[in-house]
């Protein structure tokens, strides 16, 4: 199956610095992008989608601000949490999809942030 | 505003019985549906990929069935395993390849 490589898989970061993660398809071009938290024991939840060229699209009560997704090329989307707070600490996974047929979502490894 | 739904939020199974739960998805523009199972710590793997109404299929103890016209999709675990628990997730596609994510369903497995 495709590949989609995150990076990097484990983050410390002092609070107020900003974070940036990285998601990349390494073998098929990633029309559609996805970003997730999750909590510790709780669900994943989608932040928000970004569509290749375009600005992503939120999930109610995520501030754009805070969490900005850039999706600048059909292999790269980021993810930059601005001025990290310690409630920022969660895991944060991406997923990527290219817009063809039936094909599935191709999910990365994820990154674990901590905030100090 | 298409909205895709799984239920229950999350399930208690006792090692040996077996389960089932639901994604509820839009019954109009149905162009497919995926099911991922995810385990924390790893990433989240595609157990199917259904586009026809009456669709079932099949992996190992897992199984799907689907219904288009109603608008929601099974999944069924027969003789739950430790190793089973997960969250299923399911991933609604309309016919403009839109891909919309339920929320997941959290399968524990008690021994």
């Amino acid at each position: 199956g495709a590949v989609v490589s995150q990076h990097p898989s484990r983050v410390i970061c002092k609070s107020g610095t900003s974070v940036k993660i990285e998601c990349r398809s390494l073998d098929f071009q990633a029309t559609t992008m996805f970003w997730y938290r999750q909590f510790p024991k709780q669900s994943l939840m989608l932040m928000a989608t970004s569509n290749e060229g375009s600005k992503a699209t939120y999930e109610q009560g995520v501030e754009k601000d805070k969490f900005l997704i850039n999706h600048a090329s059909l292999t790269l989307s980021t993810l930059t949490v601005t001025s990290a707070h310690p409630e920022d600490s969660s895991f944060y996974i991406c997923s990527a999809r290219e817009e063809a047929l039936n094909t599935e979502a191709f999910f990365g490894q994820g990154t674990r942030l901590t905030v100090v | 505003i298409l909205n895709v739904e799984q239920s229950p939020q999350s399930l208690h199974v006792q090692e040996g019985d077996s389960t089932n739960f639901t994604c509820s998805f839009p019954s109009s523009n149905f162009y497919a549906l995926h099911w991922y199972r995810w385990e924390t710590a790893k990433s989240p793997e595609a157990l199917f990929v259904m586009t026809l109404n009456g669709d079932e299929k099949k992996k190992g103890r897992i199984s799907a069935t689907l219904n288009t016209k109603e608008g929601y999709s099974y999944l069924y675990i027969k003789g739950s395993q430790p190793e089973d628990s997960a969250t299923y997730l399911c991933a609604f596609i309309d016919s403009n390849y839109q891909l919309i994510w339920g929320a997941g369903t959290k399968l524990i497995i008690k021994p």
